[in-house]
């Protein structure tokens, strides 16, 4: 299994350009979240999802909207970037709600 | 919001054991304690979780006090692997599984 992946590493971009971050899961897990941290703090909860079709908000959501078509994947998209949105994004996914298994992250800077 | 305090930095010598202390005096009756951690900017790693009773995998030992407002990770053996950010978690499990991570305690192995 590769468990959680993230695309891509890392990103550049303009603000005011729109981009979107890719996560996917082999694990068959119903859960999926997205996270960003910023330098020297925890993870903050941006959005998440129960299962296919749902998805719910999360503690910072403002200017990021994601989906949920398939069990495996939950990208998550800026539509309109800012400097203040220049931070490591992680995506994870759990059973339910047990144990959250973590993507590598992708780096975003916003200029 | 579910409030853990733990120290900022700790330091160990390699081969040592490891003992992390997280007080939680909020926690409610049906919330589990999780320990993950982040080894250099990848993304988090679940250690271990637990509710009232103490546990033990093969990663850490989970002490948790009786009246569960505090509890302690212990790596037996510290490896200069083990040098991460280490974050104490509340979950409520079936009713709340969006983590709210802190900033963690750096622990640094020292050779």
């Amino acid at each position: 299994n590769a468990g959680v992946t993230q695309t891509p590493k890392f990103r550049i971009l303009k603000i005011g350009q729109s981009m979107t971050l890719q996560c996917a899961q082999d694990m068959n897990h119903n859960y999926m979240y997205w996270y960003r941290q910023d330098p020297g703090m925890g993870l903050k909860l941006i959005y998440y999802s129960v299962g296919a079709g749902i998805t719910d908000k999360g503690e910072v959501p403002n200017g990021y909207n994601v989906s949920r078509s398939t069990t495996e994947d939950f990208p998550l998209r800026l539509e309109l970037a800012a400097p203040s949105q220049t931070s490591v994004y992680f995506c994870a996914s759990s059973f339910r709600s047990e144990t959250q298994y973590f993507g590598p992250g992708t780096r975003l800077l916003v200029l | 919001d579910a409030k853990t305090t733990q120290p900022p930095s700790m330091d160990c010598a390699e081969g040592r054991a490891a003992n992390l202390p997280c007080n939680h005096s909020t926690i409610s009756g049906n919330e589990y304690v999780y320990w993950y951690r982040q080894i250099h900017s990848q993304g988090p790693q679940y250690i271990i979780h637990g509710l009232k009773n103490n546990e033990t995998n093969e990663m850490a030992s989970l002490i948790i006090t009786e009246d569960r407002k505090s509890s302690t990770l212990i790596l037996p053996h510290a490896t200069l692997r083990d040098t991460a950010v280490y974050y104490c978690i509340f979950d409520s499990g079936g009713s709340n599984y969006k983590l709210t991570f802190g900033k963690g305690t750096l622990l640094t192995v020292n050779p």
